[in-house]
């Protein structure tokens, strides 16, 4: 099964970028990396899926180097809203009917 | 607009007595799954559904069961609930496959006395 290992907590300020590394070094040939978002006492809310290379959207960047062992977040200009929980996942190519989420990286954004 | 209902909110009830969670996603997903988030234990998978009459075991089906009936309604029963199921219970719903794009509900937070 592929593991993911992430930072277990992150600080930064509001307007810095944030990056979160999350390592998954046995990641299968057709596993893709999502990342989600968790605020306490809700549901994780998707944020970003890739396979390579860098995917954007409106919310993150995501960067996927080309052995695919690791994966990283880019949060830009953090708000305080952004605190939170993220969780890296990698999606199992032989298993694909379950989410296997980590502990997590909790985000603090500070004024 | 697209989401995905869970109920109730909040529940105390006492060991023994049966209880069902229900869930019910408006997209025609053919995914549904149930998760626990515990402290220090993150998000755990219960049970999920690949379609409709369609159910198999997560990582902690013991204890609970679940139903789909129809595509669009998951509901998580606990027939004999005991403290240690006392957690925070989401309900997840994707068009595809488990690495598709998740849709979560609120959550259902369990206490069992």
């Amino acid at each position: 099964l592929a593991k993911t290992t992430q930072p277990i907590s992150m600080d930064s300020y509001e307007g810095q970028e944030v990056n979160i590394t999350c390592s998954h070094n046995n990641i299968a040939t057709n596993d893709y990396i999502t990342w989600y978002q968790q605020f306490p006492s809700q549901g994780p809310r998707f944020i970003i899926q890739g396979y390579k290379t860098k995917v954007t959207n409106e919310v993150a960047s995501l960067f996927i180097p080309a052995d695919r062992k690791s994966s990283t977040l880019s949060l830009p200009r953090v708000s305080l809203s952004d605190t939170a929980v993220y969780y890296c996942l990698v999606a199992l190519s032989y298993n694909t009917d379950k989410l296997i989420f980590g502990t997590g990286t909790r985000l603090q954004v500070f004024p | 607009e697209a989401q995905v209902t869970q109920n109730p909110r909040y529940l105390i009830t006492v060991t023994g007595k049966k209880l069902t969670v229900t869930c019910s996603q408006n997209m025609n997903h053919e995914y549904m799954s149930w998760y626990r988030q515990d402290p220090g234990l993150g998000l755990r998978q219960i049970y999920y559904s690949m379609n409709v009459e369609v159910t198999d075991k997560g990582d902690v089906p013991e204890g609970y069961k679940v139903s789909r009936k129809e595509k669009r309604n998951f509901p998580l029963i606990l027939e004999s609930p005991s403290p240690n199921q006392t957690s925070l219970y989401f309900c997840a719903s994707s068009v595809g496959f488990a690495g598709t794009e998740a849709f979560f509900g609120q959550g259902t937070r369990l206490t069992v006395v």
